[in-house]
């Protein structure tokens, strides 16, 4: 149980395009999503907050017009890298909390998108 | 505000030997405490979590973990390394008191298990 989705795994675009990333979870509800930015060999960066049927909260320095972010179902949230340019190129990560039950306090992590910006 | 430090950016060990991953933390009230590990192109598996209870925490793998309050610390074990536990290893705190569950993760460390 618990498993988390994202979709594609890697993505390559040109620059000024947009590119949007999904992220599922597969057998739970989760009212409450994350997206994270990972550079290579470095640690997780928390991007935003993701709560179905309200906005994102943006961390500091996370442009919200660049990382748009919908959360419109208990299944389903997408992070849009509009106008993607080169240096938006990175590993992107969502997580899920599942607030079916009892609460874990985990968070469960999708695979990654690995998007590269040419 | 929560944070976590991993003073080790890598480990290395022989295979059969003893692992140790060390992990401080600093959180305003009462810890929840996480280790993930990752591997290359991979999104985060839990090995396990203190929550409250026993000190000592038993996870995946064969993996255990040690909350000691007073040193702020909560070192990640494995009596016996694998080649295959050669990964990319993070500890994450949540402070209770953040509704939303966020993570503070640490920085990382490498562990390369050797033949």
């Amino acid at each position: 149980g618990a498993v988390v989705s994202q979709h594609p795994s890697w993505v390559i675009c040109k620059s000024g395009t947009s590119v949007k990333i999904e992220c599922r979870s597969l057998d739970f509800q989760a009212t409450t999503m994350f997206w994270y930015r990972q550079f290579p060999k470095q640690s997780l960066m928390l991007m935003a907050t993701s709560n179905e049927g309200s906005k994102a909260t943006y961390e500091q320095g996370v442009e919200k017009d660049k990382f748009l972010i919908n959360h419109a179902s208990l299944t389903l949230s997408t992070l849009t890298v509009t106008s993607a340019h080169p240096e938006d190129s990175s590993f992107y990560i969502c997580s899920a909390r599942d607030y079916s039950g009892t609460d874990t306090y985990e968070q469960y992590f999708g695979p990654g998108t690995r998007l590269t910006v040419t | 505000a929560q944070s976590v430090a991993q003073p080790e950016d890598q480990v290395n060990v022989a295979e059969g030997n003893p692992l140790t991953v060390k992990c401080t933390y600093s959180v305003s009230g009462n810890p929840y405490l996480f280790w993930y590990v990752q591997y290359p192109n991979r999104g985060l598996q839990f090995l396990l979590k203190y929550i409250t209870g026993d000190n000592l925490v038993k996870g995946s793998y064969g993996f255990e973990a040690e909350f000691n309050k007073s040193q702020t610390s909560f070192h990640l074990k494995k009596p016996s390394a694998l080649v295959s536990d050669s990964a990319l290893y993070f500890c994450a705190v949540r402070d209770w008191a953040d509704s939303w569950g966020k993570l503070q993760f640490g920085a990382g460390t490498q562990v390369v298990v050797t033949p």
